[in-house]
């Protein structure tokens, strides 16, 4: 099936540095997901965008919904060692909102 | 504490062996869903339940039957598994309101066919 094109695949940072990921589609998306997923938890909301050019924060994460509808990137500023984890995108495209395509996720390891 | 309650946390089974995962939700949400998750593989959708009735089923083996008895509570029936089916079984639910779909997640049942 369809899936997400998400990088990079890993980071290994120092503590206080600010991270980078992003996601790339084929396709249009009308919604952008992204999660953080701990070891043997489920993933869990970090936030949700809808629209297209929507630059959305969450504490030290913000995250911005792509204006070609095909991208989206999450930032991380100020790193801590509690954000290690898998960071994951995930989004609807148009025509089919029960079907959360992802990405294969972005590990981080944080070194305080 | 997302409000996606799922029961048992780690099940180990063999593959003669009947069992079922549960999953409840408490946020007032309409649709519920099964997802598997496997190493590197990006999640698997099994099944969708909006209003409590199937409404996607992703060509999932009949080994796993899913049962929505209410908007608030979602099982999975497990019978004669394969080790193939050892993985992170995630169930999740939403308020579909049109286009606008914000998944929320449990904390998943681990479970090993041996």
């Amino acid at each position: 099936g369809q899936q997400l094109n998400q990088s990079p695949q890993s980071m290994f940072i120092q503590e206080g540095e600010d991270v980078s990921m992003n996601c790339t589609s084929s396709s249009i998306f009308n919604t952008w997901l992204w999660y953080k997923q701990d070891p043997g938890e489920g993933p869990v909301l970090l936030i949700a965008l809808y629209k297209a050019g929507e630059l959305t924060s969450n504490g030290r994460l913000t995250a911005q919904f792509g204006i070609t509808r095909k991208d989206s990137f999450l930032n991380i500023s100020a790193s801590i060692p509690s954000d290690v984890g898998i960071y994951f995108c995930a989004g609807f495209n148009a025509g089919n909102n029960r079907k959360l395509i992802w990405g294969l996720g972005t590990s981080l390891a944080v070194n305080p | 504490e997302t409000g996606v309650t799922q029961t048992p946390r780690h099940l180990v089974m063999g593959m003669t062996n009947k069992k079922s995962l549960k999953c409840e939700q408490h946020l007032g949400h309409n649709a519920m869903y099964w997802y598997k998750q496997s190493a590197k593989k990006p999640l698997e959708l099994m099944f969708v339940y909006s209003l409590e009735e199937r409404v996607e089923n992703n060509s999932v083996p009949s080994r796993f039957s899913p049962e929505c008895p209410n908007s608030s509570h979602l099982f999975l029936h497990l019978h004669t598994l394969q080790p193939e089916d050892s993985a992170l079984y995630l169930c999740a639910s939403s308020q579909e309101r049109g286009i606008r779909n914000t998944i929320y997640f449990g904390e998943g049942s681990w479970l090993t066919v041996v």
